[in-house]
């Protein structure tokens, strides 16, 4: 499975927008990135997912770069409710698909 | 709403009890279902990988004959975690995968937190 490496950790303020990176360097064409999000004492959640454009939903945006090593996840206006650790997730087509899960960026918001 | 059902939500019992989880997709027929498990301050491992009506692909390291796993229905898969010790508490996490579509993601059930005394 590609590996994704992201920060530990980062910290952000309420109402303010938020950028996740995500590196992926070894990423092949066809692999999906993937992107949820795991809340204290929950399973995780789907967030957004991406091939090669940018995409956009209710949650947040994807943004990928040109060359799909890397993509940043991006939340508009945080609020208290978005504190949570965020996986990114390369995901091939073939096969099971499964998730592999990485140690995630643990996002705290200050109020 | 929720599209995986996961049950219990939380076990206690004896060492040595067997314990069974239950994994239920509501909206979509799963063909392949995940379990994982997740320790203190750590990140999902995936455990192994349910598909329906064959046998479970397990990962390297997980003990198929502690952690059995039936996936009977399409909509249905269960682990069971066999004489539990208290090594085994963690909270067990499965997910479920709509096939329609290339690329589509999991949803994951709430968990359930098992503490084996």
């Amino acid at each position: 499975d590609a590996k994704t490496t992201q920060p530990n950790s980062m910290e952000s303020n309420e109402e303010e927008p938020v950028h996740l990176p995500c590196n992926h360097s070894t990423i092949s064409g066809t692999d999906y990135i993937h992107w949820y999000r795991q809340l204290p004492s929950q399973g995780p959640e789907y967030v957004i997912h991406g091939l090669t454009s940018n995409v956009n939903n209710r949650m947040a945006s994807l943004a990928i770069a040109e060359d799909r090593k890397s993509s940043t996840l991006i939340l508009h206006r945080a609020t208290l409710r978005d504190a949570a650790v965020y996986y990114c997730i390369l995901r091939g087509i073939q096969g099971a698909q499964k998730l592999v899960f990485g140690q995630g960026t643990r996002l705290t918001i200050n109020p | 709403g929720a599209v995986v059902s996961q049950h219990p939500s939380r076990v206690i019992c004896k060492s040595g009890t067997s314990v069974k989880i239950e994994c239920r997709s509501l909206d979509f027929q799963a063909t392949t279902m995940f379990w994982y498990r997740q320790f203190p301050k750590q990140s999902l491992m995936l455990m192994a990988t349910s598909n329906e009506g064959s046998k479970a692909t397990y990962e390297q390291g997980v003990e198929k004959d502690k952690f059995l796993i039936n996936h009977a229905s399409l909509t249905l898969s269960t682990l069971t975690v066999t004489s539990a010790h208290p090594e085994d508490s963690s909270f067990y996490i499965c997910s479920a995968r709509d096939p329609q579509g290339r690329g589509q993601p999991q949803h994951f059930g709430d968990g359930t937190r098992l503490s084996i005394l």
